[in-house]
């Protein structure tokens, strides 16, 4: 079946450090990927999105990139900020607009 | 700006009470979906609609049933709240026009407590 997994968290960087957070899927097919970010008290925010292998989604400094060879579509910023910290989840696309979501992982950027 | 709506951010309730949550979305969206996200499992699908009167269960539907009967309201019913109800509940819509990649649009959420 379809499954999204992600890094543990949290993660807990200095501002203007580099961040990675993995995230590896399994799907039937070349299902479209993406990272959803949630801010405190707030609902989830579409980051970025990625509907084809070698595709790179990118949004406010973020970047990933399909990667159908690995199944994988790691979230990454050359400088994070603390506005940054949040909680960053990715998912796949499956049967129409429905999506499976990995558990997430925390980030906390100190200054 | 699309806006989803909850009709509660925090709520109480006791084991047995039937439960209801509201969610409104102001963009003529099709597609809803109700959401629980709990700590190291992520979101997990509970039920969604395709359109007016359209449901289809999710991964978890025990234990709740939905009710759309209008496009813009999606409601969460918990027919008989129980303590593993106790969860943060998410609520989404989402236009099908121009292909299926369309983001879902995500509420505030509700944090429902169960005694």
């Amino acid at each position: 079946g379809n499954s999204v997994t992600q890094m543990e968290g949290p993660v807990t960087l200095s501002e203007e450090a580099f961040l990675t957070i993995n995230c590896t899927y399994t799907a039937t097919g070349y299902p479209s990927l993406f990272w959803y970010v949630q801010y405190p008290g707030e609902g989830l925010q579409l980051l970025l999105k990625a509907t084809k292998a070698d595709d790179k989604g990118s949004n406010k400094g973020f970047e990933a990139t399909y990667r159908k060879e690995t199944t994988s579509f790691h979230l990454e910023k050359g400088s994070v900020q603390v506005s940054d910290s949040a909680v960053y989840f990715c998912a796949l696309r499956y049967q129409g607009g429905k999506l499976i979501f990995g558990q997430g992982t925390e980030l906390s950027v100190k200054p | 700006d699309v806006k989803v709506t909850q009709s509660s951010r925090y709520l109480v309730k006791r084991t047995g009470e039937k439960v209801f949550l509201e969610c409104v979305q102001d963009m003529d969206h099709e597609n809803m979906f109700w959401y629980r996200q709990d700590p190291g499992l992520g979101l997990r699908l509970i039920y969604f609609s395709y359109d007016v009167k359209m449901k289809e269960k999710g991964d978890i539907p025990e234990g709740y049933s939905v009710s759309r009967e209008k496009k813009e309201r999606f409601s969460l019913i918990l027919e008989s709240a129980s303590t593993n109800q106790t969860s943060m509940y998410l609520c989404a819509s989402r236009t099908t026009g121009t292909g299926e990649d369309n983001e879902q649009f995500f509420g505030p959420g509700t944090r429902l407590t169960v005694l």
